[in-house]
């Protein structure tokens, strides 16, 4: 079975301090998606990142990056420099294969981090 | 991306009442999902609405209690029967093809007392 976790439930940096975010997942299926999502106190989900199980390149988008290894099934993310504006809960997801290593859209979420940066 | 609105963003309901969202996007997409998240928790999926069949419920929701309708391809409703202050959560809807990126609507936040 498929499953995520998210083993920081909360985290407190204070502004201009780098902050990992971890995520490690479970999946049986070679074909598989991760992805990233922010949640802030307004509650609507913001995609962050898409990464498939084949593309095990780092990915860098100003000052947020993740850092994707399949063997020790970890998908961190990581915000450098962190601002006041990016304290929010951020949620990690995995997409189900079907059977036959296709990909559904059923997304599996971690339990989440909450994230709070001090000015 | 899809741009997904939901109606009503918020409300305040009594048990034992039922209340229907609504979830509107801007393109036709074949596949939407209804979550919940209750609080403080993570996102559940309750169920894939895809246009012209049954929706298809995830273990523990049941069509008698989380009826969903999908008339078309841009739109879907979920009705919230015979409420109970457990029920109090935010419900959101999704669209994404399979594979693809899932896009959420803004939720709507329900409390019921």
């Amino acid at each position: 079975a498929q499953k995520v976790t998210q083993a920081q439930t909360e985290i407190s940096v204070v502004e201009k301090e780098d902050v990992t975010l971890d995520c490690v997942y479970e999946t049986r299926d070679t074909t598989y998606y991760l992805f990233w999502y922010k949640q802030p106190p307004s509650g609507e989900l913001v995609f962050l990142i898409r990464r498939n199980s084949f593309d095990e390149q780092n990915e860098i988008s100003g000052r947020y990056s993740w850092n994707f290894q399949k063997s020790t099934s970890s998908f961190n993310f990581t915000i450098t420099a962190s601002q006041v504006v990016d304290s929010a809960v951020y949620f990690c997801a995995l997409s189900e294969a079907r059977g036959y290593g296709g990909a559904t859209n059923k997304l599996i979420f971690g339990t989440g981090t909450l994230l709070a940066v001090q000015p | 991306s899809a741009v997904i609105s939901q109606k009503p963003s918020r409300d305040i309901c009594q048990r034992g009442t039922s209340l229907t969202i609504q979830c509107q996007v801007d393109s036709q997409v074949t596949m939407m999902f209804w979550y919940r998240q209750q609080p403080g928790q993570s996102l559940t999926l309750i169920a894939t609405a895809n246009q012209g069949s049954e929706a298809t419920y995830e273990s523990g929701f049941v069509i008698d209690k989380f009826p969903i309708s999908r008339p078309n391809l841009t739109f879907s409703t979920l009705t919230v029967s015979n409420m109970s202050p457990e029920d109090s959560s935010i419900y959101l809807c999704s669209v994404g093809p399979a594979g693809e990126t899932q896009y959420f609507g803004p939720g709507t936040r329900l409390l019921v007392l």
